[in-house]
């Protein structure tokens, strides 16, 4: 079964460029949610997708960052202006339901962001 | 959700066993425990999961005392690919648990040495 998958896996821009990840979850699972993981640190979730609704986004910085999913199956995540403070690694998460059973999350690899 | 506090790295040597101790003072009732495995330049991955006693699967054991105020990840025999950090979570169930937010600590990161 193919894993969660994520592109770029790394992105080099400067300060108040924008940028754009991209997520394919695995096929069949309803919920996908986004992390940041900046060095030293667990990740924090950022925004968390039921099909194409959002359940969460509580924790993301709406004056500069947007997610969007859809169709329900892939996922984008914008960061428009980017900060340094951005710098981190963007983890892609999927799980089969977001309720009942089956909810063990399966990671992505990752996009490593550095803002210079 | 209840805070967990858990060391911030420990050595070990191959073929070792490796205990990981988490304090979870504030768990609630209906929390259970949930231990995540990360290793460089990936995502984090579910090892093990438990409400009271003791678990084991064919990667690690999870001890919880009576009072369920910390927890135990037990990892037997390791070896040099167990380098990795290690996450305790506290929170509802990773199974029929509505929304199953995940919230990280900083982790324990276990390096085994040869």
């Amino acid at each position: 079964e193919a894993g969660v998958a994520q592109s770029p896996r790394y992105k080099i821009i400067e300060k108040r460029q924008s940028v754009a990840f991209w997520c394919n979850p695995i096929s069949g699972h309803a919920t996908l949610y986004w992390y940041q993981q900046i060095l030293g640190q667990g990740p924090k979730l950022l925004i968390q997708f039921q099909n194409n609704g959002v359940v969460d986004d509580s924790q993301l910085p709406k004056d500069r960052f947007s997610a969007e999913r859809l169709k329900g199956v892939d996922s984008t995540l914008k960061i428009q202006p980017a900060k340094l403070e951005d710098s981190a690694v963007y983890l892609c998460a999927s799980s089969l339901f977001g309720t009942g059973e089956q909810n063990e999350q399966f990671f992505g690899p990752g996009t490593r962001l550095t803002v210079l | 959700l209840a805070k967990t506090t858990q060391p911030i790295s420990m050595d070990s040597y191959e073929g070792q066993e490796v205990n990981i101790t988490c304090s979870h003072n504030n768990i609630a009732t209906n929390d259970y425990i949930t231990w995540y495995q990360q290793f460089p330049s990936q995502g984090p991955r579910f090892i093990i999961q438990g409400y009271k006693t003791k678990v084991t699967n064919e990667v690690a054991s999870l001890f919880i005392p009576a009072d369920r105020k910390s927890s135990t990840l037990s990892l037997p025999r390791v070896s040099l690919s167990d380098t990795a950090v290690y996450y305790c979570l506290v929170g509802v169930r990773m199974i029929k648990a509505a929304g199953n937010k995940l919230t990280f600590g900083g982790g324990t990161r276990v390096l085994v040495k040869p």
